[in-house]
Order: structure tokens, then sequence, then C-alpha cells
């Protein structure tokens, strides 16, 4: 099966700086990657996706590259700002069907 | 307003009693899924359903079943709950290749 992988597991940034969290996948037939925010207590919400015919989305000051040659997409987030301190997890969805998710990145925005 | 609703939110079990937490939502989605969520393992998926009466397996399907006999339910049962099945569960529906909207989450404990 599909083997999602994130980096790092926590990231500390100073508010107004940029945050990169990166996951590499296995399988090439993956075809979809969104990326979802948890914050405490609470249930992870869509912020972000990408397809694979596309190699960059952005939304204001979110943006998610993929490179399908070698396997690896990537969330940005500029700007930082303490309301984006939470926990961020990618996700590759297989054959349009199966989802695996990464381990999850912390990311805790210091004001 | 649209919305996946998840009951109960808290449970509390004992070793093979028998449980079922319902999952229901509003959007008419085709996609629905069940996920558990455990400490440094991100989001695995248990089973998915793409439409009435199809389901299949995720990732981590033992030891669970699922029925979709209508598109906007979709219950996940635990014949014998055991205490490696304690963990926060989210239901979730999307469109087929789409982003998931999540539950609220069902936090099980198997004693």
């Amino acid at each position: 099966g599909e083997n999602v992988e994130q980096h790092p597991s926590t990231l500390s940034v100073q508010e107004g700086d940029s945050a990169v969290i990166k996951c590499t996948y296995s399988d090439s037939a993956s075809n979809y990657f969104p990326w979802y925010k948890q914050e405490l207590g609470k249930r992870p919400q869509l912020i972000i996706d990408i397809r694979s015919n596309v190699g960059e989305k952005k939304d204001q000051r979110i943006a998610v590259t993929l490179n399908k040659t070698a396997k690896h997409f990537s969330l940005h987030i500029t700007e930082t700002q303490p309301e984006d301190s939470a926990v961020y997890f990618c996700a590759a969805c297989y054959n349009f069907n199966k989802f695996y998710f990464g381990s999850g990145t912390k990311l805790n925005v210091k004001p | 307003e649209a919305q996946v609703t998840q009951n109960p939110r808290y449970l509390i079990t004992v070793t093979g009693k028998k449980l079922t937490v319902t999952c229901s939502q509003n959007m008419n989605h085709e996609y629905m899924s069940w996920y558990r969520q455990d400490p440094g393992l991100g989001l695995r998926q248990i089973y998915y359903s793409m439409n009435v009466e199809v389901t299949d397996k995720g990732d981590v399907p033992e030891g669970y079943k699922v029925s979709r006999k209508e598109k906007r339910n979709f219950p996940l049962i635990l014949e014998s709950p055991s205490p490696n099945q304690t963990s926060l569960y989210f239901c979730a529906s999307s469109l087929i290749g789409e982003g998931a909207f999540f539950g609220p989450g069902t936090r099980l404990t198997v004693l």
C-alpha cells in the first residue's frame, strides 16, 4: 500500500516568518493530495489540496507544491500568525478512494 | 448547515460488548469513510464507501464492520471491542476524489 512520510514532527517559528512542511509518498498511482489543519480538541479541517496534474496551488497565505517525479509535496505558510498554531496533516489519495495520512506536524507560532 | 454528525461523542465500554458509532451527513456526498487517530500515527483509514451498498477496507479494517444502507448514514460497528481499539474515531464524507468534511469525533475507551 501507499506510505506517506511527513517532516518535521514539530516546527516552531516566530510570528511573521514562513513555515514549510514536507511530505513524501511512495505510490505513483496517488493522484490527490489534501492538507488538513487540526486545532487542539477539534476535528481536522481541509485547508488546501492539489491534484497530480498541477504543480502548485495558492490560497492567500497558504500554498502547496507537488513534485510528481520525486513523489513529494509541501505546504508553505507565509506571514504566520498565532492562530496558525495547530497540527497539520498531509494525505495522499490512492486511486480516488483510499486515503493515507502523514503522522502530523505540530506548528507553534510564537508571538 | 452542512455537517457530519457522530454519536456518541464519548463512550467507555468493556471488552467484548458490541457497540455501534453512528455517522450521518446532510451534503448528499457519495463518499464516506471512517478513521482512527492515535498519537504519533496520524489518521488511519478503517473503511470507506463509494456509494450505497458499496464498502471496502481501508488500511486498518481488522475488528471493525460498516454498512451503507442509505446514502446519508455510515455506521461503524465493533462486534467484540478490545483495548487496542481505544482511540479517537472520525467519520468523514466528501464527493469522490475530493477533500473530506470530518465529523466531531468519538472518543472510545475499551476497558
